[in-house]
């Protein structure tokens, strides 16, 4: 069965705090993903990895940053915590088979508060 | 640039059949999804489709696909109070596995 397991459900950080959310996953997948959703705003991209020591960024990358060493790993990083980056964060991961059919499977979310 | 669209909001009484919409605009989509996730947790992978099928049927489950509409819909048969949840609509076009466009999610609640 796939696994993406989020190490930490629930978190609460006070603003300026650094913060790492970690991820891990067990199928052997070339790309992670880190999304963040808020009500009403969907799923929105933060970061995605293709490879080891590779990322690109999403759609709203600003006040976060990534760490892929191992395969396996990606960490979200919060250099500074907002309140404005309170909110659910969900990593995924999907297969590259160099066709079409590939698919994105999620964890059970990490849920941020900064106060 | 790829976008998905859904309603957010979907109410039907228990044991009554439930009709999510979605409809993309991404005219080489290759792959279509449906996930849902249930209060509180990640995304399940519920089913997929081909661009080249126009319906899959698994279980209570039944997805239609009209491509020359780009609109997709997911069918529950007899709906139970277990269904409540998000449902959400997404869209692959590449080989990768790196491109993923996700509706915004339709909030199924199911009434006794």
């Amino acid at each position: 069965d796939v696994k993406v397991t989020q190490s930490s459900r629930y978190l609460v950080k006070r603003t300026g705090e650094k913060v790492f959310l970690e991820c891990v996953q067990d199928m052997d997948h070339e790309n992670m993903f880190w999304y963040r959703q808020d009500p009403g705003l969907g799923l929105r991209l933060i970061y995605f990895s293709y490879d080891v020591k590779m990322k690109e960024k999403g759609d709203i990358p600003e006040g976060y940053s990534v760490s892929r060493e191992k395969k396996e790993r990606f960490s979200l990083i919060l250099e500074s915590a907002s309140t404005n980056q309170t909110s659910m964060y969900l990593c995924a991961s999907s297969l590259e088979t160099g066709s079409t059919g590939n698919t994105i499977y999620f964890g059970e979310g990490s849920w941020l508060t900064v106060v | 640039g790829e976008d998905v669209e859904q309603s957010l909001f979907l109410s039907v009484r228990e044991g009554d059949s439930s009709v999510i919409n979605c409809t993309y605009t991404d005219s080489s989509s290759t792959y279509l999804y449906w996930y849902k996730q249930e209060p509180g947790a990640g995304l399940q992978l519920l089913t997929y489709i081909f661009s080249n099928m126009d319906m899959k049927q698994d279980q209570r489950l039944t997805v239609l696909l009209n491509k020359k509409d780009k609109h997709l819909s997911l069918r529950i048969a007899d709906t139970q109070t277990g269904d409540s949840a998000i449902y959400f609509c997404a869209e692959s076009n590449d080989n990768y596995g790196q491109n993923f466009v996700f509706g915004p999610g339709t909030r199924l609640s199911v009434l006794p």
